[in-house]
């Protein structure tokens, strides 16, 4: 398993309150990912880093955004949470050779109320 | 605008018989494509991948197969074991390399394999 951890798991939150995921990742991989998963839609990319303070926008980045100050930590901040992002966030990592796939945490299930 | 199909949301199927996911894609570009299966409150894992250059991958009792004429890609286990049953999402990329963002996912597909 790659060593990534999200938290918190599970969280609930009122709409405009501010929230803050965490990604930690143990295998000092450099590309990091965060994705929703929403029934209907699949996967979709939110923001990407590809290294320490850089990072870029994904497919559906609108109200997101995302900070990263140590190679293990991905941060993705939601700065007033709507019903909209109530959703199952997953972190992702690839590894170091060419063509490696995205290795995924366990997952954070939010929910906006 | 969904580039990469799942049709079929579930998938019902008896312990040791084949499983066959399919999965459909709009974007004549894409050139590597990958399956992931991911079981409840687990991520995603990854399963197979198959480069355009080939038309079957296999590993063990899981091949992929890739149609570029008609954009279409299968899934085939075989045979199919209880602990198979999961969500299982294809995904497609052109020029996928590490560090890209660029990959497109399926709407997944339920399978249950019944014992």
């Amino acid at each position: 398993d790659a060593g990534i951890t999200q938290s918190p798991r599970h969280k609930v939150t009122e709409t405009g309150t501010p929230v803050t995921l965490r990604c930690h990742q143990t295998e000092n991989h450099r590309y990091m990912y965060w994705y929703r998963q929403d029934p209907g839609h699949g996967l979709r990319l939110i923001h990407y880093s590809y290294g320490v303070k850089d990072t870029d926008k994904g497919e559906v980045s609108d109200g997101y955004s995302v900070s990263r100050s140590k190679t293990e930590d991905f941060l993705l901040t939601l700065e007033s949470a709507t019903s909209s992002q109530t959703s199952v966030y997953f972190c992702a990592i690839t590894g170091t050779k060419n063509n490696s796939p995205l290795h995924f945490g366990n997952g954070t299930r939010l929910t906006v109320t | 605008d969904q580039q990469v199909k799942q049709n079929s949301p579930s998938l019902s199927v008896q312990e040791g018989r084949i499983s066959i996911l399919n999965c459909d894609y709009t974007n004549s570009m894409f050139d590597y494509f990958l399956w992931y299966k991911k079981y409840p409150a687990e991520g995603p894992t990854f399963l197979i991948s198959i480069s355009s250059i080939k038309d079957k991958n296999e590993d063990g009792r899981f091949t992929v197969f890739l149609n570029k004429s008609a954009k279409h890609l299968s899934l085939h286990i075989v045979p199919s074991q209880p602990g198979d049953s999961a969500v299982y999402f294809c995904a497609a990329s052109h020029g996928w390399r590490t560090g890209a963002n660029n990959l497109f996912f399926g709407t997944g597909t339920r399978l249950t394999v019944i014992p």
